[in-house]
């Protein structure tokens, strides 16, 4: 099993900032890597797949990057809807496999 | 578009079998896509249990693997898991959702979207 390990567990950042989130696979995963947005209440919302390509309707400000093992995730300047947990997700091998989150509070 | 929505009972008994169903609205179950099942225990993250083509092709965790069966009912174009044996680690709000697929520059890529709402699971006597 291909473990996700994502840091840092909490990052607290002023709105406006930009905030960047990290993602280590244990194993390559190429760039078979997504990230979603969850909040409270809520199911996860896609933002990114293919490690850098934003789907639908997902605003700029919102960008990734990586291939291999390291993934970097990056909102560029912070806007109040933006304070929540934040799920890398692999899906080049079976099963597929979830960070542990990283929980974007305001600072 | 493709939208999901989970349903079951939201209690289960320890040693019983949880099941849920997936209704799928907007499209079809047979557009050459998969069919996964995510939970997630109380306050914790995310755990993919398992996908299923609308051939009935299944791929599961195998950290569940010996307790859960996927399978789909392309008549009501909808899906469902069942898991036995449960205890009171089972509990969870349960996700469904759809695979998609894209040949990029690097290979086919994977991703999860759309998601159902979620429905809670409690096992307790």
């Amino acid at each position: 099993e291909i473990v996700m390990t994502q840091s840092p567990a909490t990052l607290s950042v002023s709105p406006g900032a930009r905030a960047t989130l990290s993602c280590r696979a244990s194993q390559s995963v190429s760039s078979n890597l997504a990230w979603y947005q969850q909040k409270p209440g809520q199911a996860p919302r896609l933002l990114i797949y293919g490690a850098s390509t934003r789907a639908t309707g997902v605003p700029v400000r919102f960008s990734g990057s990586g291939s291999g093992t390291e993934f970097t995730f990056t909102i560029s300047s912070l806007q109040s809807e933006d304070f929540a947990i934040y799920y890398c997700q692999q899906s080049h091998n079976w099963p597929y496999t979830f960070g542990q989150g990283t929980k974007l509070d305001i600072k | 578009q493709v939208q999901l929505q989970e349903s079951g009972p939201g209690l289960v008994k320890p040693s019983g079998t949880l099941s849920l169903t997936c209704a799928v609205s907007g499209g079809s179950i047979t557009n050459s896509k998969w069919w996964s099942w995510v939970r997630q225990p109380p306050g914790q993250g995310l755990e993919w249990i398992g996908e299923i083509y609308h051939s009935g092709n299944t791929n599961y965790n195998p950290s569940l693997k010996s307790r859960v069966s996927i399978s789909v009912d392309k008549s009501k174009n909808q899906f469902s898991l069942k898991l036995s044996s449960v205890t009171a680690a089972d509990t969870a709000l349960y996700y469904c959702t759809r695979k998609n697929y894209e040949l990029q520059y690097l290979g086919g890529v994977y991703w999860f979207d759309p998601w159902g709402q979620g429905t809670r699971v409690i096992v307790s006597s």
